[in-house]
């Protein structure tokens, strides 16, 4: 199942909100996490079954979506949230993650 | 608290093997699916290998079938990824990741810091 995020890159400002998209080769059901990563940190998930907040994660950061289609959410975008954004589907194997979407500063 | 600490990590050549290790802590290891998932250069995350919590499900990327081997050590708390016939394009960022429920889908909620392989002559 292969998983195409868009935009690939995003400038944006501090209070913009961010809309990432992550669309799947078939269908996934809600089959899908969403991880923030940054430079030289380990990855940290955000979003799983499509819409559920990972503990501790702030209200701002909210996913939607099922199917084919996916998007994560940033309504406030704050100086820590600048950084790499994956999808991933956890459907079936191979699980695979998306080409990443790198969120800079405008 | 939840840690996963990677080691083994190194420059090896074209050809050789190396073993990385995921010391874990903060949590019941044992019944716990554990993942390894690498990030290349200039590259995007990439599932490698999945193993379930008594060993008895493993799960390979294509990219590495036949070269790579998942195993644990539940009486040590510990994950393993023996590597064989590594190519430059095995140079990566290891991490390891837990699985976040002990039933139903493989989401990784907690990821080591990673260890670097550099596959290189």
């Amino acid at each position: 199942i292969q998983l195409t995020q868009s935009p690939s890159f995003l400038s944006a400002s501090v209070g913009d909100r961010v809309t990432i998209t992550c669309r799947a080769s078939q269908g996934i059901s809600s089959y899908l996490a969403w991880h923030q990563q940054k430079p030289g940190k380990a990855p940290k998930l955000l979003i799983y079954a499509a819409s559920t907040l990972q503990s501790g994660v702030p209200s701002r950061f909210s996913g939607s979506g099922s199917g084919t289609e996916f998007t994560l959410t940033i309504s406030s975008l704050q100086p820590e949230d600048f950084a790499t954004y994956y999808c991933q589907q956890v459907k079936g194997y191979p699980l695979t993650f998306g080409g990443g979407t790198k969120v800079e500063i405008k | 608290e939840v840690q996963l600490v990677e080691s083994g990590g190194g420059l090896v050549q074209p050809g050789g093997s190396l073993r990385l290790s995921c010391a874990a802590s903060g949590f019941t290891f044992s019944i716990y699916a554990m993942s390894w998932v690498r990030l290349a250069p200039g590259k995007g995350l990439e599932w490698v290998s999945t193993i379930s919590d008594s060993s008895g499900s493993i799960f390979y990327a294509d990219s590495v079938k036949g070269r790579f081997t998942i195993s644990r050590d539940n009486s040590k708390n510990t994950l393993f990824l023996q590597m064989n016939s590594l190519r430059v394009e095995d140079t990566a960022v290891y991490y390891c990741a837990k699985k976040l429920d002990t039933f139903g889908q493989v989401y990784f909620d907690y990821w080591g810091q990673g260890t670097l392989v550099t596959v290189s002559s």
